[in-house]
């Protein structure tokens, strides 16, 4: 069964805007990834937290981690056509095995 | 980008008949994972490896087997192939000594089992 849940399940906004996926888990974990697939492809890593982390930037990413309420959130500043893509959030515990949500579908719309 | 990859990309077969994929790496990453991706499922551990000949079950691993002999390739097989095991297959490899570290993954593989 899937760890992490992604929400929303699909997001459209316009060029330029913020995009914001939330990702929500059930059990204790050591870190939590984001990943990125465009359609028909791999998934590429974007980021990674810790659980001793609480906020991370990469770029236009803005990852927060909230232990307390075992949910993180990812943000993308400024979004381009280019980020139209599904974005998975992928949690490891104690084993360090990544599992994965279902993930976000992303449309930027130019 | 990361040195894997998957044969083949496309694969059509019948139900009943067995089925290898195949995941190569240039990068000599000690671990290595078989994923599926289907929708509404996101992506499903299926088996994964962490050294030659060490291998361990994942979430869905039922009707597959695989195999590691050497460090860059790891297999996996469908013994017999059934309808629900049509799906993209995913390879991934992590860095270094670590679990923790992240995914570096293949193209996928498209299976198709009429």
């Amino acid at each position: 069964s899937q760890q992490g849940e992604e929400d929303p399940q699909a997001l459209s906004i316009q060029e330029g805007e913020n995009a914001t996926m939330n990702c929500s888990y059930k059990t204790s974990i050591n870190n939590l990834q984001w990943y990125r697939q465009n359609s028909g492809r791999g998934l590429v890593h974007l980021i990674l937290i810790r659980s001793n982390e609480r906020e991370k930037h990469s770029g236009r990413l803005r990852v927060t981690l909230d232990t307390s309420k075992k949910s993180s959130s990812l943000l993308i500043t400024a979004s381009r056509a280019a980020d139209t893509a599904s974005y998975f959030c992928a949690t490891a515990g104690g084993s360090y095995i990544p599992t994965f949500g279902r993930g976000t579908s992303l449309i930027v719309h130019p | 980008d990361a040195g894997i990859t998957q044969s083949p990309r496309h694969k059509v077969t019948e139900t009943g008949t067995p089925v290898t994929l195949r995941c190569h790496q240039t990068e000599n990453h000690r671990y290595m994972y078989w994923y599926r991706q289907d929708p509404g499922h996101g992506l499903r551990l299926i088996h994964y490896s962490y050294g030659v000949k060490d291998t361990d079950k994942g979430e869905v691993s039922d009707g597959y087997s695989v195999s590691r002999s050497k460090t860059e390739d790891f297999l996996l097989t469908l013994e017999s192939a059934t309808s629900s095991q049509t799906s993209v297959y995913f390879c991934a490899i992590s860095e270094a000594d670590s679990h923790s570290g992240e995914l570096f993954f293949g193209e996928g593989s498209r299976l198709t089992v009429l």
